[in-house]
């Protein structure tokens, strides 16, 4: 089944602790991203990776961090989280088609305290 | 740079009554439109789509969206909702045709009720 797996589904944690966020897809895709919801933002790409070993800034990349080291694999970073990291994350993938449509991971809901 | 407006940020709707979610965008190049659903605890997933050709594009569940270039709108529309249609929907652009740049709306959240 093609599927996007984040992991975890939930995590608390403290600020200044670093932790990651996995996502693997199994679609041999190229392309890759990460989002946080927020209420009332809708979206917000925060990295986005056309390839290994290529990322870039999405509108909101201050405070993480992305590695693409392997296709299928695009961990997100947090190396020193704050209260206002607190939010829902999604991980995405798609080919590189024009107009393909991205594939969703299930959310990772991080609190900060 | 493009921008997606959702004016309304929730729609109440009872069973079997038409809906209309609106979407305008502002971009100054042209562009791709995407309707995005996400169900409770769920990622989001793809409605529908327009790239070219005709304006109005059929997606799953039986919603449709109207291109219209003149007055840079999208809207999603569904003739007769279900309980199940209960979400929360995203409008998306694309200047490019590929999702490095997509942006999203804030959302529009559709409860229907019997």
């Amino acid at each position: 089944e093609a599927q996007v797996t984040q992991n975890p589904r939930y995590l608390i944690t403290v600020t200044g602790k670093k932790l990651t966020v996995t996502c693997s897809q199994n679609m041999n895709h190229e392309y890759m991203s990460w989002y946080r919801q927020d209420p009332g933002l809708g979206l917000r790409q925060i990295y986005y990776s056309m390839n290994v070993e290529v990322t870039d800034k999405g509108d909101v990349p201050e405070g993480y961090k992305v590695s693409r080291k392997e296709k299928r694999n695009f961990p997100l970073i947090l190396e020193s989280p704050s209260p206002n990291q607190t939010s829902l994350y999604f991980c995405a993938s798609s080919g590189l088609g024009l107009g393909e449509k991205l594939f969703f991971g299930s959310g990772t809901q991080l609190s900060v305290l | 740079a493009q921008s997606v407006t959702q004016l309304d940020s929730q729609v109440p709707v009872f069973e079997e009554a038409p809906v209309e979610l609106r979407c305008n965008y502002s971009s100054s190049v042209s562009v791709y439109l995407f309707w995005y659903v996400q169900y409770p605890n769920q990622g989001l997933q793809l409605l529908l789509k327009y790239l070219s050709g005709s304006t109005l594009v059929k997606g799953i569940n039986g919603f449709e969206a109207e291109f219209n270039k003149s007055q840079t709108s999208f809207h999603l529309r569904k003739p007769s909702v279900h309980i199940s249609d209960t979400a929360e929907y995203f409008c998306a652009v694309s200047p490019t045709g590929t999702a490095s740049k997509l942006t999203f709306g804030t959302g529009t959240r559709l409860q229907v009720t019997l």
